[in-house]
């Protein structure tokens, strides 16, 4: 268990759907991080929030709108994906040092979401 | 375009020996480098950090760094089957300022300890 927590684990969903995916961190970090993996692709960072601001958008469809309500909840809005957005969604926390020194940035990953869009 | 490389396997060790395992990077301004091990259908999880040049061991793995030729590697000692997984080398390259930058990952290594 490394305290972050990702619910629903499965979701099925139609290209016409709405749906989100939350994540929650006991770890008291203040850096979250949603990923998206697909078979025979490398990890790949979609958004990162830094104490609740986006710092970053790696050039993500605008289908996916992520929330951070908090430093210790994050989700991702779905709505009329396509099929090819079907892949496990992994959701990562880490603690910002704030700038001093190398960043260490060590992230701990949930157990993911496993999306299959039909 | 910051881009890491892995060897994607399978390498198969058998049981008992050292695995080794390789990354390269592409961005000279990379800090810190991780390894992740993921076993089939679960997320990854940390197994190793280094951020400066030369070796750094924990029990049976040891990661080394080598910046001016942008590589990373693990090695495994006294591989055991549990080792099985695809290993994943991420790097984490600053340009916002602070510490909170996303990682970039290689496709990952699948390992396999031959019993």
């Amino acid at each position: 268990e490394t305290g972050v927590t990702q619910t629903p684990r499965h979701l099925v969903m139609g290209m016409t759907n709405k749906k989100s995916l939350k994540c929650e961190q006991h770890l008291g970090h203040n850096a979250m991080y949603w990923y998206k993996q697909s078979a025979k692709k490398p990890l790949e960072l979609m958004f990162v929030y830094n104490f609740k601001e986006q710092t970053e958008n790696n050039s993500v469809p605008s289908r996916f709108s992520p929330e951070c309500p908090n430093s210790s909840h994050l989700f991702l809005h779905l709505h009329t994906l396509q099929p090819e957005d079907s892949a496990l969604y992994l959701c990562a926390s880490s603690q910002d040092p704030g700038g001093a020194g190398i960043a260490k940035n060590i992230q701990y990953f949930g157990a993911g979401t496993r999306l299959s869009v039909l | 375009q910051k881009e890491v490389e892995q060897n994607s396997g399978p390498l198969s060790v058998p049981e008992g020996a050292i695995a080794s395992l390789n990354c390269t990077y592409s961005d000279r301004g990379s800090q810190s480098f991780f390894w992740y091990r993921q076993y089939s259908g679960k997320s990854p999880e940390l197994i190793m950090s280094i951020y400066s040049n030369g070796d750094k061991e924990d029990g049976r793995f040891t990661a080394q760094l080598n910046k001016a030729s942008q590589y990373v590697s693990l090695l495994i000692r006294d591989s055991q089957p549990s080792d099985s997984a695809t290993y994943l080398c991420a790097v984490n390259t600053p340009y916002s300022g602070g510490g909170a930058d996303g990682l970039t990952f290689g496709k990952g290594t699948h390992l396999i300890i031959q019993p």
